[in-house]
């Protein structure tokens, strides 16, 4: 079964810093997708960024851009130039056919 | 307007009542799921829909019921609830012949069982 584990359960940032959220997954398919998804405080969650696993290039999405290791299973994010609403719960998230599984979130606290 | 819809958005309950939670999605899509989000838990998946017809019950106690009318209607009935069942229920949409698998979440429903 895929399993995806984010280990750093809060993180913190100074304003306009930058910081990086870990996340790696285990898979024995060669072709899936990977995403982070934000949570802000009582608000819906929505999509940060995508990867496709066939695709080499690390994603970006303006500030947001992703580290992705294939061989190593890991798909880390990182936010440039942080501000005070990057404050959330980020998810990463893998999926497969359709079929999507979550790590456990990063709690993000931007500090001004 | 958001594309997933979600009333209420608060919900408070003894665990003799009935009641419903809804979904409404604008996207056109054709997959409807719920979530359950717990606090210092994992996003838990509980139903799965395509095309209005379930595909995956992740072993969801039967006091939780849905109900999936047509593609863009999502219910989860809810009866004689425990107080462990107090939590986040998150409903999402997908385009469910998509590879890709992307969720699009409504706000969710903050259930309270007392």
């Amino acid at each position: 079964a895929q399993t995806v584990t984010q280990s750093q359960p809060e993180m913190s940032v100074q304003e306009a810093e930058t910081v990086t959220l870990s996340c790696t997954y285990d898979t024995s398919e060669s072709d899936y997708y990977l995403f982070w998804y934000k949570q802000p405080p009582s608000r819906q969650m929505i999509l940060v960024i995508r990867q496709e696993a066939y695709k080499q290039q690390n994603a970006t999405e303006n500030r947001f851009s992703v580290n992705f290791q294939k061989a190593a299973k890991s798909f880390s994010l990182k936010i440039s130039d942080s501000q005070l609403g990057d404050a959330a719960m980020y998810f990463c998230a893998y999926a497969y056919a359709g079929k999507s599984t979550f790590g456990d979130g990063t709690t993000l606290t931007v500090k001004p | 307007e958001t594309g997933v819809t979600q009333t209420p958005r608060h919900l408070v309950m003894g665990m003799t009542n009935k009641k419903s939670l809804k979904c409404e999605q604008h996207l056109g899509h054709n997959a409807m799921y719920w979530y359950k989000q717990s606090a210092k838990k994992p996003l838990e998946l509980m139903f799965v829909y395509n095309f209005k017809e379930q595909t995956e019950n992740n072993s969801v106690p039967s006091r939780f019921s849905p109900e999936c009318p047509n593609s863009s209607h999502l219910f989860l009935h809810l009866h004689t609830l425990q107080p462990e069942d107090s939590a986040l229920y998150l409903c999402a949409s997908s385009q469910g012949d998509s590879k890709t698998g992307e969720l699009f979440f409504g706000e969710g429903s903050r259930l309270t069982v007392l």
